[in-house]
C-alpha cells in the first residue's frame, strides 16, 4: 500500500513570501500524485495532479509541483502567496484505485 | 467536475446510537469511497463502495461498525454504528471523477459523540 509524508505541519508566512511544501511517498507501482487544498469551511478541492509526462505540473491559483522520481517527491510551490492561500494542503498518492493522504500542511498567510 | 452533496454537515450524537451519512453525486460514478479524518490526522480510507457489490473495507474497519450501502451509481450511505467518543471525526465521501482525472470530495460530516 502507498504512504505519504508531509513535513512542517504548520506554516506561517507573510504575503508575497514564497511557499514550498514537501511531499514524499512510497509505493511500488505506477503512481498518480495529487495536491488538494481545503479552504476554511470548504470541501477538498483538487489543486493539481501528475500522471505522466512533464514532471513540472502547473495547477490553479499559481501553484506548481515538481515530481522527482528519484527522490519519491512531489513538492508544491508558489512563488508569491496571498492571504487567500490560507488553507490546509494535502498531498495524496493514488494507486490501485485508492488514494492515500499525507497529514496535511496548515498554511497561514499573514497580510 | 462532479459535485458531491453530503449530509448532514454536522451532528452531535449520544454514545451507543447510530448515524447514517448520505452522499449524492450529480453524475454516475463507478467507485465511491468513504474516508475518516480524525482531529489532527490525515484522511484515512474506510472503504470502497461499488454499486452492485459489497463494500471493500480497509484494515481496521469492519462492516458491523461501518455498514455501507450503494444502491445506484449516484448515491451511497455510511452508517456509524454503536458510536463512542472515539468515533468523533469528520467523515467524507469521494468519487473518482474521470472528467478531471482525479477524486472529488463531499463537504464532509463533522460528527461529535458525547
Amino acid at each position: 500500500a502507498q504512504s505519504v509524508s508531509q513535513h512542517n505541519h504548520h506554516v506561517i508566512l507573510s504575503e508575497a513570501a514564497s511557499l514550498e511544501l514537501g511531499c514524499n511517498y512510497s509505493y511500488g507501482g505506477t503512481v498518480n500524485l495529487f495536491w488538494y487544498v481545503q479552504y476554511p469551511g470548504q470541501h477538498l478541492q483538487l489543486l493539481l495532479k501528475y500522471f505522466s509526462g512533464d514532471p513540472l505540473v502547473k495547477g490553479i491559483k499559481g501553484f506548481e509541483a515538481e515530481f522527482i522520481k528519484s527522490k519519491f517527491s512531489f513538492n508544491l510551490r508558489k512563488p508569491s502567496v496571498q492571504w487567500s492561500d490560507t488553507a490546509e494542503y494535502f498531498c495524496a498518492v493514488g494507486g490501485n484505485n485508492r488514494l492515500a493522504f499525507g497529514k496535511g500542511n496548515q498554511v497561514v498567510v499573514i497580510p | 467536475s462532479a459535485v458531491i452533496s453530503q449530509k448532514p454537515s454536522r451532528d452531535i450524537c449520544q454514545r451507543g446510537t447510530s448515524l447514517t451519512i448520505q452522499c449524492q453525486v450529480d453524475s454516475q460514478v463507478t467507485m465511491m469511497f468513504w474516508y475518516r479524518q480524525q482531529p489532527g490526522q490525515s484522511l484515512t480510507l474506510i472503504a470502497t463502495a461499488n454499486q452492485g457489490s459489497e463494500a471493500t473495507y480497509e484494515s481496521g474497519f469492519v462492516i458491523d461498525k461501518f455498514p455501507i450501502s450503494r444502491p445506484n451509481l449516484t448515491f451511497s450511505t455510511l452508517t456509524v454504528s454503536n458510536m463512542s467518543p472515539e468515533d468523533s471525526s469528520i467523515y467524507l465521501c469521494s468519487a473518482i471523477d474521470y472528467r478531471v482525472e482525479g477524486y472529488t470530495f463531499g463537504s464532509g460530516t463533522r460528527l461529535t459523540v458525547v
